[in-house]
């Protein structure tokens, strides 16, 4: 089966620009989780959803940041305009319903953005 | 608010070795608590799941710990092999929210 799949892989733009990252998950999962990476913070949770819905966006740091689920087997994570100290890893992560609590998240290989 | 420490932060053992990883949780009402391996530029693979009522759970060579009361959960990887090397997290999982990391132990395993 194919895992969570995440595009683009790399992202090198210039501050100001526009970014949109991509996320399919697991077919069958109903729940989905943007996470960012970053040496000084680790691994923070910015959104979950649940059946396309979201459920808690507290993470997410500021209202540049946006993210969406039209369908279940979509989602993105927008950041507009894009500043330096967005740059990090973001994964998007996926798991089966069942409230989530009691089922692994599987994550994808991230996007490695870089703001110039 | 849930803080997770992991110790250490790296270590380096050689090939053959039983070794202990260590995570510590503040906030003793979880849900579950995880723990996964994040290979260099890969996103991160669940190794192991405990539920709140279990005490430990096992997977080949890998068994983890959960003492909820005293906030505490290992990582025992048995006769460890330079494939084992990698950056080891564990998250712990609380009501209304999602999984909250450490930030991981680096392990390196010399042949």
């Amino acid at each position: 089966d194919a895992g969570v799949i995440q595009s683009p892989r790399h992202e090198v733009t210039e501050m100001g620009q526009e970014v949109t990252l991509r996320c399919k998950p697991i077919s069958g999962h109903n729940s989905l989780f943007w996470y960012r990476q970053t040496m000084m913070r680790g691994l923070e949770l910015l959104i979950y959803f649940n059946n396309n819905v979201p459920i808690d966006d507290s993470g997410m740091p500021e209202d540049r940041f946006s993210a969406k689920m039209p369908n279940a087997s979509f989602s993105t994570l927008k950041i507009q305009p894009s500043e330096p100290r967005d740059s990090a890893v973001y994964f998007c992560a996926s798991s089966l319903p069942d409230g989530y609590s009691n089922q692994p998240q599987h994550f994808g290989d991230g996007t490695r953005l870089s703001i110039l | 608010k849930q803080e997770v420490t992991q110790i250490p932060a790296a270590l380096s053992v050689p090939e053959g070795e039983n070794l202990v990883l260590n995570c510590s949780f503040t906030d003793s009402a979880i849900y579950n608590l995880q723990w996964f391996r994040q290979d260099p530029g890969k996103g991160l693979t669940s190794l192991l799941l405990i539920q709140s009522s279990q005490r430990e759970q096992t997977s080949g060579r890998l068994n983890a710990s959960l003492d909820k009361s005293s906030g505490r959960s290992t990582l025992y990887i048995a006769a460890s092999q330079p494939g084992d090397s990698a950056t080891y997290l564990c998250a712990v999982l609380q009501a209304g929210t999602a999984l909250i990391f450490g930030k991981g132990t680096t392990l390196s395993v010399s042949s």
